[in-house]
């Protein structure tokens, strides 16, 4: 069955500082790859997504590029800001609908 | 556009009580599912409609919890009657096309709190 792992938490960092966050999935066929971020109090929204080998997602100066190889979909942001505070979800869908979600990974950022 | 609602955006209850939560998908969108989210277990899709009928139940918990979508604008999710392990978030989410590919939208949530 598809199952996504991920960079477990917390993690905090420091304003302008990198971020890495793993992600590594296993699926059937051939999946598309989605990260999304949950703001406090509020829903799961689409950062980013690729939905084929070598594709590179990108958004809001995040970055993701979908490794077949590695079956990785790392998420990376070269300055973090205090804003980018939030849960990080990595997930992926295969041949149906259905999103599978890693666990979340909590992101502070401290000014 | 005013994105996913979900109403109400907080119930505290007591066990055995009935609950009823609603959701307003974005006006277009054919897909919908709700999402539980616990720290436990993290987020797990309950069910899924397409084209306003039920696809996916698989995820529904147990009989005392039942969705309909009885129009395209208009779901809802009961539980009855809620036990205290019911406490979650519980998520309404939309998208265009059920494939694969497709970005899923999702609502503020539902905190639910059974005593």
């Amino acid at each position: 069955g598809n199952s996504v792992t991920q960079m477990e938490g917390p993690v905090t960092l420091s304003e302008e500082a990198f971020l890495t966050i793993n992600c590594t999935y296993t699926a059937t066929g051939y999946p598309s790859l989605f990260w999304y971020v949950q703001y406090p109090g509020e829903g799961l929204q689409l950062l980013l997504k690729a939905t084929k080998a070598d594709d590179k997602g990108s958004n809001k100066g995040f970055e993701a590029t979908y490794r077949k190889e590695t079956t990785s979909f790392h998420l990376e942001k070269g300055s973090v800001q205090v804003s980018d505070s939030a849960v990080y979800f990595c997930a992926l869908s295969s041949y149906d609908y259905k999103l599978s979600f890693g666990a979340g990974t909590t992101v502070t950022v401290r000014a | 556009d005013a994105g996913v609602i979900q109403s109400p955006r907080h119930e505290v209850t007591e066990m055995g009580q009935e609950v009823t939560l609603r959701c307003k998908p974005i006006s277009g969108h054919n897909s919908l599912f709700w999402y539980r989210q616990t720290m436990m277990r993290g987020l797990e899709l309950l069910i899924y409609f397409n084209n306003n009928v039920p696809i996916d139940d698989s995820g529904m918990p147990e009989d005392r919890f039942s969705a309909k979508m009885p129009n395209a604008s208009f779901s809802t999710l009961k539980i009855q009657p809620s036990e205290p392990r019911d406490s979650a978030v519980y998520f309404c989410a939309g998208g265009s096309g059920g494939l694969s590919t497709d970005t899923q939208y999702f609502g503020p949530g539902t905190r639910l709190t059974v005593l």
